[in-house]
């Protein structure tokens, strides 16, 4: 049973550029959540979907977007990439329904570094 | 306030001596409690989680956590390290389906 799968490992971006992260859940997860994790520290929730939609959102702004398709995989879409962008970007799937809800699965990640 | 907070950003401790890693919470998160270590250059793996019931929980490489409701903690426990135990544990709480993380603890083992 393949676990949550990120790709592309890593990637190195420039100010300004666009940047698209993409992951798949585990196996019969039907939910998708983003998370980042600047260096040195805790990872921060950026949005969730379910049902190929936006269901919540942290404190991100509209650079952030992202997707999720019928097989349930999902993509992180950033723009204008800003210097500080740079960090480990977490993908986290889980199931939406009884008590395997309360509980995500993490990817490895995707580093991204903007210059 | 924060609402996962761990108390120690590192704990040194020789190889094979007991370690606890500290973690409060706050009223404003669920008592869905979990423990995440992230070794070097990695992702994060799940140690061990508390969803209700007993409140000694026993998860992977000989971790365990005890869950106090009066003092809203949920501290990590091992017995005696190992230097492969070497990494950044970040204490968790599920609020409304969104994980909040703690700003990590990272364990230094000694030799």
């Amino acid at each position: 049973d393949a676990g949550v799968t990120q790709s592309p490992t890593h990637l190195i971006k420039t100010r300004g550029q666009q940047v698209t992260l993409r992951c798949s859940p585990k196996s019969g997860h039907d939910t998708v959540s983003w998370y980042q994790q600047a260096l040195g520290q805790g990872p921060q929730f950026i949005f969730q979907y379910y049902e190929e939609e936006e269901r919540q959102r942290g404190n991100f702004p509209d650079r952030f977007s992202g997707h999720q398709f019928p097989n349930y995989s999902s993509e992180l879409n950033v723009n204008a990439l800003l210097l500080g962008d740079s960090a480990l970007y977490l993908c986290a799937s889980s199931s939406r329904f009884g008590r395997a809800s309360y509980e995500q699965y993490f990817g490895p990640g995707t580093r991204l570094t903007v210059t | 306030a924060q609402s996962v907070t761990q108390l120690d950003s590192q704990v040194p401790v020789f190889e094979e001596a007991p370690v606890e890693l500290r973690c409060n919470y706050s009223s404003s998160v669920s008592v869905y409690l979990f423990w995440y270590v992230q070794y070097p250059n990695q992702g994060l793996q799940l140690l061990l989680k508390y969803l209700s019931g007993s409140t000694l929980v026993k998860g992977i490489n000989g971790f365990e956590a005890e869950f106090n409701k009066s003092q809203t903690s949920f501290h990590l426990r091992k017995p005696s390290v190992h230097i492969s135990d070497t990494a950044e544990y970040f204490c968790a709480a599920n609020r409304d389906d969104k994980i909040i993380f703690g700003k990590g603890t990272r364990l230094h083992i000694l030799p």
